[in-house]
């Protein structure tokens, strides 16, 4: 049984390009969770996402982010117009229910030059 | 808003020696799970060790062990015969039990160093 697994690993983008963060979940699992690692940070909630719905995205900022887990195929997290500031690790996590435990991707990490 | 904080920014421990991480913190919650995280440098995220709030018995698993404080909301972490590949970030979190805020509240991690 494969793990929550992200694509890319390592993203390098320009300062103004989109970046587009992909997250498989764990097989029967239909709930999907993004959090963000700065340097030298525990991991911060950004949104939480169940099939084609957003249930929680009280941690994603308002502007150039946002997030899908459409009926088929795999969450993602896009970033439009990235700028320096984004540059960090993005973990995906996945669940079978609201209230089971969260299983981690390997993360992508995302670099701006 | 529930806050987790780890005041013990790095630790050093002598491999076969015993180490213990602090945690605390702070909800107005009274059912919750608390977790510890492993990250090595490969930044896998690891799930160590698990506590429910209501059960007032420390979780064990293997050399890994909690004192879970729930008056004093503190969920420390002591890792038994540290062995080199137990060098990694690690970090507590924090997490409601009920439907309404599935997410995560991570502390802001402890860097362990195992001297062989």
């Amino acid at each position: 049984n494969a793990g929550v697994m992200q694509n890319p690993r390592h993203l390098v983008r320009r300062r103004g390009q989109e970046a587009r963060l992909r997250c498989s979940p764990m097989k029967g699992h239909s709930h999907v969770y993004w959090y963000r690692q700065l340097p030298e940070e525990g991991l911060k909630f950004m949104v939480y996402l169940q099939k084609e719905n957003i249930i929680d995205e009280s941690g994603m900022p308002k502007e150039r982010f946002s997030a899908e887990f459409p009926k088929e195929g795999p969450s993602i997290l896009r970033i439009q117009q990235v700028v320096r500031g984004d540059s960090a690790a993005y973990f995906c996590a996945s669940s079978q229910g609201s209230g089971q435990p969260q299983h981690f991707g390997d993360g992508t990490r995302l670099s701006i030059l | 808003a529930q806050t987790v904080t780890q005041s013990q920014p790095e630790m050093s421990v002598q491999e076969a020696e015993t180490v213990t991480l602090s945690c605390t913190y702070d909800t107005s919650e009274s059912d919750y799970y608390l977790f510890w995280y492993k990250q090595p440098p490969s930044r896998q995220m690891i799930l160590v060790i698990r506590q429910e709030a209501y059960k007032q018995q420390n979780a064990t698993e293997n050399r890994f062990s909690v004192n879970f404080q729930k008056a004093a909301k503190s969920f420390s972490l002591k890792i038994s015969d540290s062995q080199l590949g137990d060098a990694a970030m690690y970090f507590c979190a924090y997490r409601r039990r009920n439907n309404a805020g599935n997410m995560l509240t991570f502390g802001g991690g402890t860097r362990l160093m195992v001297k062989p």
